[in-house]
């Protein structure tokens, strides 16, 4: 079975563009997530959805960040304009049924801002 | 609201040896489940075991089990027969519900096999 997919693995871009993470759940998953992880901060939740609806964005840092999830096998998580302080490793994770169940990671992708 | 506390920043065991991970916890919440992740050095986030906290019995994996304390907020992971390939961090998560969903970390213990 394929896992959760991100794209791209690695990302290097200048200060002030636009970077776009994107994310394919496991089919079948009904709710995803996207995690920041630094060394700082550690891992923290961004924001979720479920049923492709957007349910707990208090995590996203700015209104720089914004995440859609335009149907049940995509998502993206947008920052525009970046910022260095934003260079961190970005998980997406999916998950079937309720809380109870465990979520299963992508490979993350390492956003570098120079 | 939750909290995950891992207070070892770093473990060191010999090989084939058994270790014992600590992670302490802290919810408002009567129903909440509990996981342990692995992340190797490859980046990748492994699931290593969970806990669904109304169950009084210790979960358990091949070499992996934990140790859930309801009362004191623990949940403690022990590997057994340590391997070459159990090096890598390890965080502790909780995930409460409460009209909330996400997992929470802690900050996680960096597991070192000395061969």
């Amino acid at each position: 079975d394929a896992g959760v997919i991100q794209s791209p693995r690695h990302e290097v871009t200048e200060m002030g563009q636009e970077v776009t993470l994107r994310c394919k759940p496991i089919s079948g998953h009904n709710s995803l997530f996207w995690y920041r992880q630094t060394m700082m901060r550690g891992l923290e939740l961004l924001i979720y959805f479920n049923n492709n609806v957007p349910i707990d964005d208090s995590g996203m840092p700015e209104d720089r960040f914004s995440a859609k999830m335009p149907n049940a096998s995509f998502s993206t998580l947008k920052i525009q304009p970046s910022e260095p302080r934003d260079s961190a490793v970005y998980f997406c994770a999916s998950r079937v049924g309720t809380l109870r169940q465990p979520q299963h990671f992508g490979d993350g992708t390492r956003l570098s801002i120079l | 609201a939750q909290t995950v506390t891992q207070s070892q920043p770093e473990m060191s065991v010999q090989e084939a040896e058994t270790v014992t991970l600590s992670c302490t916890y802290d919810t408002s919440e009567s129903d909440y489940y509990l996981f342990w992740y692995k992340q190797p050095p490859s980046r990748q986030m492994i699931l290593v075991i969970r806990q669904e906290a109304y169950k009084q019995q210790n979960a358990t994996e091949n070499r992996f089990s934990v140790n859930f304390q309801k009362a004191a907020k623990s949940f403690s992971l022990k590997i057994s027969d340590s391997q070459l390939g159990d090096a890598a961090m390890y965080f502790c998560a909780a995930n409460s519900g409460g009209g909330a969903d996400g997992l929470t970390f802690g900050k996680g213990t960096h597991l070192i096999i000395q061969p």
